[in-house]
């Protein structure tokens, strides 16, 4: 119940396309959602975060999208760049300002090709 | 968000031999954690450190195999002993800020340990 899902696996999109990665979880007592970004030998960077009262939150070319009720989430980043090659962690947390730990999916290797 | 610095940045250790890895936050923060990474793979939680009193521990992980000292609100260590080749990885320190100008989880750059 503790376990964050995260698909694809790895994804390969064209300069200029829609990444898109979905993740899912069980637990309703998460309350934050934050997504990483990694990229190779870097630790993991906060790149943008929602909480369960809103839909949608976008900034910049990322936005996040939440269903509540399915317990689901993706991160969509527009008009893909080659910079935006790298690692991406979905998780949850029981609060944004926690005191607890963060529950991290398994990641999705991006490539984004000219 | 918080400035966060490791060392070393990577060490090359001998079966048998132990490693202290140091984590220092440009500010107070209210907690600190330490993860592994294995190559290729998601970031696993190894403990909370706690300031003052002993760090918590997830399942999997022991005190005796990785203690960890926290003295203060900006500075932590972890030390991997015994070391054998499975404990290659990178670790990573973490911390959760105080006030609103550090909200969310924030990683230091890591530390790459390669145990021969």
């Amino acid at each position: 119940q503790q376990q964050v899902k995260q698909s694809p696996q790895s994804l390969i999109v064209q300069k200029g396309g829609i990444s898109i990665i979905n993740c899912a979880y069980e637990n309703t007592a998460f309350d934050y959602f934050p997504w990483y970004q990694q990229f190779p030998g870097k630790g993991p960077a906060l790149l943008i975060a929602i909480r369960p009262d809103v839909s949608e939150k976008k900034e910049g070319r990322f936005t996040i999208s939440f269903n509540k009720s399915a317990k689901q989430f993706s991160l969509h980043i527009m008009d893909s760049q080659p910079g935006d090659s790298a690692t991406y962690f979905c998780a949850a947390s029981m609060s944004e300002t926690s005191y607890d730990k963060v529950i991290f999916g398994p990641g999705t290797s991006l490539s984004v090709i000219p | 968000s918080a400035v966060i610095s490791q060392k070393p940045s990577r060490d090359i250790c001998q079966r048998g031999t132990s490693l202290t890895i140091q984590c220092q936050v440009d500010s107070q923060v209210t907690m600190m954690f330490w993860y592994r990474q294995q190559p290729g793979q998601s970031l696993t939680l190894i403990a909370t450190a706690n300031q003052g009193s002993e760090a918590t521990y997830e399942s999997g992980f022991v005190i005796d195999k990785f203690p960890i000292s926290r003295p203060n609100l900006t500075f932590s260590t972890l030390t991997v002993s015994n070391m054998s080749p499975e404990d290659s990885s990178i670790y990573l320190c973490s911390v959760v800020g105080r006030g609103a100008n550090i909200r969310g989880q924030y990683f230091g750059p890591g530390t790459r340990l390669t145990v021969t």
